[in-house]
């Protein structure tokens, strides 16, 4: 059973950063691409960031290019997603997710992050 | 940059069939898209129903299932239930990019 847990949330001030984690367990972690989707406050889902298997391929959504970092460590089953810069309007709760475009299979948990002064 | 739009509420009677469907701003879906489907009840994590346009996730009952009707993405529910009351996201592939609708509140009623 694919298991995924998220770490990391928490309050920042704006211009702040953050390290998202996300453990994986229950399938072969280095063999598929993983992804990172948000959802603000009483607002709709958004992709904010994926990257492949190996690692080598990385993609982000235009909202957070240039300032959050998406990267994996595959030998502990790991994905991060290094948020700098930090806006009012990255306030969300962030899941990770198994896949990247033909499939995502979104984690039940997700990690809240505030960004407020 | 083109925008996935879906209607922003529907609604069906217990029983009854309803399509809701996932369009683009400029231009016509295909299956090159990958559209998909999430479902989200509130204060809970989204769930796929279908992805690569017809695939049901595992666990998905087949009264979800997903096609290209005319120039969008479509997502059926036959045999509407009141656990299907709930929004519904859809996600396209574009520029590798994954982009997410508004969603469609779907009321069961």
């Amino acid at each position: 059973e694919v298991q995924l847990l998220e770490s990391g949330g928490g309050l920042v001030q704006p211009g702040g950063s953050l390290r998202l984690s996300c453990a994986a367990s229950g399938f072969t972690f280095s063999n598929y691409a993983m992804s990172w989707v948000r959802q603000a406050p009483g607002k709709g889902l958004e992709w904010v960031s994926g990257i492949s298997g190996r690692g080598d391929s990385t993609y982000y959504a235009d909202s957070v290019k240039g300032r959050f970092t998406i990267s994996r460590d595959n030998s502990k089953n790991t994905l991060y997603l290094q948020m700098n810069s930090l806006r009012v309007e990255d306030t969300a709760v962030y899941y990770c997710a198994e896949g990247y475009y033909s499939y995502m299979d979104v984690s039940d948990k997700g990690t809240t992050v505030t960004v407020s002064s | 940059q083109t925008v996935v739009t879906q209607e922003p509420s529907f609604s069906v009677s217990p029983g009854g069939t309803v399509t809701l469907t996932c369009g683009l701003s400029s231009g016509s879906v295909s299956a090159s898209y990958y559209p998909s489907w999430y479902q989200q009840t509130p204060g809970q994590a989204p769930r796929t129903l279908i992805y690569s346009t017809n695939t049901r996730s595992s666990g998905v009952p087949d009264r979800f299932s997903g096609s290209i009707l005319g120039s969008k993405a479509a997502l059926t529910i036959t045999g509407a239930q009141a656990d299907d009351e709930s929004d519904y996201y859809c996600v396209m592939f574009m520029d590798s990019a994954v982009v997410f609708g508004g969603g469609t509140k779907l009321t069961v009623l």
